[in-house]
């Protein structure tokens, strides 16, 4: 089963719209980090927003909130205002286990083309 | 300017040949680590050092080799075990992963394309 799932390959959004892409995660540990990242066209990766499993609040990062639901096991990406330089691919991913122990790379899901259109 | 500075951008890699991509880090980091990313997808863990001198598995470890010699640099072989090597190459990496809380966040380098001739 995949860990980490994200339902749309591709949207289309109308510049200064709001936007929310859609994650959800599988996991047993109580411990773990959601992040999501955008990759644009030249192939870099690019943090945007952290949520820790023990955060009750959900993490904002200016234009970027995460709408966490950890009941659903959902963490959804939500852009506000929405400009033509937000269009990349964007990835959710997971990092499971309690800090200190255990593997400690990220579980990626396969992402979504964002197009903002004109 | 602190960050990850991975070379060549371009690689084409002939039949039967290892080649070894270059991770350079000056942030000062104990942890790096190897990613692949297929078109289309997202990226999977190759491997992962998380000190000097020490490196485990990740996901998709076959046909792949890395060492560990200096805190900086974490270079990446990719051999002739490896079929399918064509694949966007990202290395990463992140504070000590020994101190408790905090997000550990990783931060990317600009990437390696490789092709195969």
């Amino acid at each position: 089963a995949q860990k980490i799932t994200q339902t749309q390959p591709g949207m289309f959004v109308q510049e200064k719209e709001a936007v929310t892409l859609d994650c959800t995660y599988d996991t047993s540990d109580q411990s773990y980090g959601l992040f999501w990242y955008k990759q644009p066209s030249s192939g870099e990766m690019i943090f945007l927003i952290y949520q820790g499993s023990y955060d009750e609040q959900n993490a904002t990062e200016g234009r970027y909130s995460l709408n966490f639901q950890k009941a659903r096991k959902s963490a959804n990406l939500v852009i506000s205002a929405s400009q033509l330089g937000d269009s990349a691919m964007y990835f959710c991913a997971m990092r499971e286990g309690t800090p200190g122990g255990g593997a400690d790379g990220l579980t990626f899901g396969k992402g979504t083309h964002l197009i903002i259109q004109p | 300017d602190g960050g990850i500075t991975q070379s060549p951008k371009y690689l084409f890699r002939k039949e039967g040949q290892n080649v070894t991509l270059s991770c350079e880090q000056n942030l000062n980091h104990d942890a790096m680590y190897w990613y692949r990313q297929d078109p289309g997808q997202g990226l999977r863990l190759i491997y992962y050092s998380q000190i000097v001198n020490d490196f485990q598995k990740g996901d998709i470890a076959e046909g792949y080799s890395v060492s560990r010699e200096k805190k900086e640099s974490f270079p990446l072989t990719v051999t002739s075990a490896q079929k399918n090597p064509t694949a966007f190459y990202l290395c990463a990496s992140s504070i000590d992963v020994w101190l408790a809380g905090g997000p550990r966040l990783q931060y990317f380098g600009a990437g390696t394309r490789l092709s195969v001739l």
